[in-house]
């Protein structure tokens, strides 16, 4: 069965520092998210992107945050300068024709 | 905006009893409704969806979950817990984006479900 797939599973990075999670979305899908999870907290959607633009964004993505697809199956969230309270699990998702979210494993960032 | 709400934070159950996790949701339209489960460390697997017609359905696992229009509710119901079944269960609403059923999902704050032998 196709899968979304995440690297780094585990992300430690220094504050002021910039880092890209990278996903790949299930090969025929069109629309990809973002989301976060802050330890102990729910998962809060960050951004969507379809036909290489943002179809909509929460207040939580600022100008910190970018996200592309470089090529035909790279889909990337870029955080130019961390924060501490960046730390979290970030989700990458995608949908297909029947509308159901496949979501990654996650990648950890740990921000120190 | 979309919302969903939770009410159990946490629910101990004894393995082979059954389950019911109360999920709400506020939406303004017909809404699309998922739950999803998510083991430590892992990511969320999807269990079950609605999307309209038959409003029991039925997902992996074992699990199933009623849509009531009028109590606007979407709960997940299992007849009889295994110990593998301990996890977090989120329940989600999508709204229409543009028209089209790709916006994003909303969560509650998820249910921690303890299974004891």
């Amino acid at each position: 069965e196709p899968e979304v797939t995440q690297t780094p599973s585990h992300q430690v990075t220094q504050m002021g520092q910039e880092v890209i999670l990278r996903c790949v979305p299930i090969s025929n899908h069109l629309y990809f998210y973002w989301y976060r999870q802050i330890l102990g907290q729910k998962v809060e959607f960050l951004v969507s992107f379809y036909n290489n633009e943002i179809s909509e964004k929460s207040e939580i993505f600022d100008d910190q945050f970018s996200v592309e697809r470089p090529d035909g199956s790279n889909f990337t969230l870029k955080i130019r300068s961390t924060k501490l309270e960046d730390s979290a699990m970030y989700f990458c998702a995608s949908v297909g024709g029947n509308y159901e979210q496949y979501f990654g494993p996650g990648t950890r960032l740990t921000v120190t | 905006a979309q919302s969903v709400t939770q009410p159990d934070i946490h629910i101990t159950v004894s393995e082979g009893a059954s389950l019911e996790l109360r999920c709400n949701y506020s939406y303004g339209a017909t809404p699309y409704l998922f739950w999803y489960v998510q083991s430590p460390g892992q990511g969320l697997q999807l269990l079950l969806k609605y999307f309209s017609g038959d409003t029991l359905v039925q997902g992996i696992k074992g699990f199933e979950a009623e849509f009531k229009r009028s109590q606007s509710s979407f709960n997940l119901r299992k007849p009889s817990v295994h110990w593998s079944d301990a996890a977090e269960y989120f329940c989600a609403v999508r709204a229409l984006a543009g028209g089209t059923s790709y916006g994003k999902l909303t969560f509650g704050q998820g249910t921690i479900l303890t299974v004891h032998p």
